[in-house]
Formats: C-alpha cells, structure tokens, sequence
C-alpha cells in the first residue's frame, strides 16, 4: 500500500540557517504530495502541495519539488525563523491521505 | 468564513465508556476525514464520509464508527474504550467529491484521554 517515510527528528537549527527535511514515498499509480505543518496545541495546516511529477511547491519561502524517480518530495526552506519552530508532516494522498511520522524543528535566535 | 469546528476540545473518559466526537465542516465542503493522532506520531487515517457514507476506511477496529448528516457534518463514535483510545483525534474537510487529490483542511482537534 501507499507509504510515506520522513526523515527523523529532531531537528534544531539557528535562525538564518538552510533546512532539508526529507522525505520519500511509495505508492501505485499518481498521488499529490503535501507538507503539513502543526503549531502547539493546533491541528494541521496546509503549507505547499504537488500534484505531479517536477511540479514545484511553494509557500511562506519553503519549497518541495515532486520527483518520481526517485519518489521524494522533499522540504527546504534558505533561511528559517524562530516562527518557523513546529512539526512538519510530508503526506501523500491517494484513495485517502497518508502521513508520515512527523519532524520536529526547532529554530534558537 | 468558519474552518472546522471540532467539539469538545478536551474530554477525559474511562475504559469501557462510550464517547462520541462532533465536526463541523468548513464551508463549502462536502467530505469529511477523521484521523487519530498518537502523541509524537503521525495522524493514522480512521475513515472518510461523503454523501452521508463511509467511503474509505482504515486499519481500525468496528468499535471505531461515524456518521456524516445532511448538512455535511460529521461524529466519530468509539464504544469500549481502551487506554491505547488516548490521542488526539482530528477531523479534515475537503471540497473533494469522489476520489479527490484535493487538500485537507483540519480542525484543531478533540484531546481524547482514557483513565
């Protein structure tokens, strides 16, 4: 069945620092991709998606870009905030959405 | 313009009990998702209604049961509850129809806790 496995957190940055989270997918046929991001005590929020391969994602000055050849679709942001501090969800939707475990990111001024 | 609405925020019941948690859709939209939320873990998806029927459903027990209403709006039902229940149980909405690779939108969730 469809998958998504991310890159394990914690991650802990200074602020103005380049971000990567990884992420990789397995599924059948074209799903979309997204990020998902969740603040303390919130649910998530929609940060970027993709619904096909080389399309290219953008929000708020993070970017993923949907590659089927090597079925990632992974997060990078040039220069992170201290608001930027949260959890990020890469999922993958098909006949219903699934997400992987979650990467904690923590930007320190 | 209202985005999900999930009720009650907090809710603290015992093992055994009965609990059942409410969403109200955003406007506009048609389909409703529910997932669980372990803590440090990613949401698992439970199941998802549209036109008042389940459509999908996940790897979850029958004990896990919903209901969509006319008006779109949607109950998770869990019945016997177990302490492996505790989670944050969260509800999406989309303007998806059938079968749809359209976003989610999520509410701030119902903290279920089981003593």
């Amino acid at each position: 069945g469809n998958s998504v496995t991310q890159m394990e957190g914690p991650v802990t940055l200074s602020e103005e620092a380049f971000l990567t989270i990884n992420c990789t997918y397995t599924a059948t046929g074209y799903p979309s991709l997204f990020w998902y991001v969740q603040y303390p005590g919130e649910g998530l929020q929609l940060l970027l998606k993709a619904t096909k391969a080389d399309d290219k994602g953008s929000n708020k000055g993070f970017e993923a870009t949907y590659r089927k050849e090597t079925t990632s679709f992974h997060l990078e942001k040039g220069s992170v905030q201290v608001s930027d501090s949260a959890v990020y969800f890469c999922a993958l939707s098909g006949n219903d959405m699934r997400f992987g475990a979650g990467t904690r990111l923590t930007v320190k001024p | 313009d209202a985005g999900v609405t999930q009720s009650p925020t907090h809710l603290i019941k015992t093992r055994g009990q009965q609990v059942t948690l409410r969403c109200s859709p955003k406007s506009g939209h048609d389909t409703v998702s529910w997932y669980q939320q372990a803590l440090g873990q990613g949401p698992q998806f439970i199941f998802q209604y549209y036109e008042e029927e389940e459509r999908q459903r996940g790897n979850f027990p029958d004990r896990f049961s919903g209901h969509q209403f006319p008006n779109y709006s949607s109950e998770l039902n869990v019945n016997a509850l177990l302490l492996g229940d505790s989670a944050l149980y969260l509800c999406a909405s989309s303007a998806s129809g059938q079968y749809s690779n359209q976003p989610q939108h999520f509410g701030d969730g119902t903290r279920l806790s089981i003593l």
